[in-house]
């Protein structure tokens, strides 16, 4: 079963606006990662978030996690076409240290 | 350095038939495994290594097997290829592991570029 879940499933802006994509988990996690996947390539690691962080930034990219509510957001500011990908969430649960769960992903596209 | 590096990109096999999926890393990283990528699925965990001569079950264990006799190296084998087997394979890997039988995922994982499997 997934323990992650992105919503939206699918996400189309303009270039220059901002992209936000949800994740919701089930139970309690070590971390939570987010990947970004170009069509055809394999993930690309973007983020890591550990369970006792709030908020986190790289670029323009701005991640918060919220524990009490078991969910993470992933924020792309000033998107370009370049940033147009499936993104994923990827939790490390507590009960299970080898495995890292992702969900279905978002598929973001940006045009220009 | 090449990161992770998979082979063959593409792959066609009739149904029983055995192959095995190639995957090196050369980072060092001690911890290895392969996902499957399907549409609406998600990437589910197939097998994992967290070093030389360790390997786990993940979530979807069947009809697969690996080893890991050297670091670098963590091959995939399809016993008797079957239809349900038709997916995008993903191998990654990560510097650090927990030790025996745990993985630590404070590590990003690094993935290769996949190998698209069909099975008729």
């Amino acid at each position: 079963s997934q323990q992650g879940e992105e919503d939206p499933q699918a996400l189309s802006i303009q270039e220059g606006e901002n992209a936000t994509m949800n994740c919701s988990y089930k139970t309690s996690i070590n971390n939570l990662q987010w990947y970004r996947q170009n069509s055809g390539r394999g993930l690309v690691h973007l983020i890591l978030i550990r369970s006792n962080e709030r908020e986190k930034h790289s670029g323009r990219l701005r991640v918060t996690l919220d524990t009490s509510k078991k969910s993470s957001s992933l924020l792309i500011t000033a998107s370009r076409a370049a940033d147009t990908a499936s993104y994923f969430c990827a939790t490390d649960e507590e009960t299970s240290g080898s495995r890292l769960t992702f969900g279905e992903g978002t598929q973001l596209t940006v045009n220009p | 350095n090449a990161g992770v590096t998979q082979t063959p990109k593409f792959q066609v096999l009739k149904t029983g038939q055995s192959m095995t999926l190639q995957c090196a890393q050369d980072m060092n990283h001690e911890y290895m495994s392969w996902y499957r990528q399907d549409p609406g699925m998600g990437l589910r965990l197939i097998h994992y290594s967290v070093g030389a001569g360790i390997t786990d079950q993940g979530e979807v264990p069947n009809g697969y097997n690996v080893s890991r006799s050297t670091t670098e190296d963590f091959p995939l084998r399809l016993l008797s290829a079957a239809p349900s087997q038709t997916s995008v394979y993903f191998c990654a890997s990560s510097y650090s592991s927990g030790g025996r039988g745990w993985a630590n995922y404070n590590s990003p994982l690094h993935f290769g570029n996949g190998t698209r499997l069909t099975v008729t």
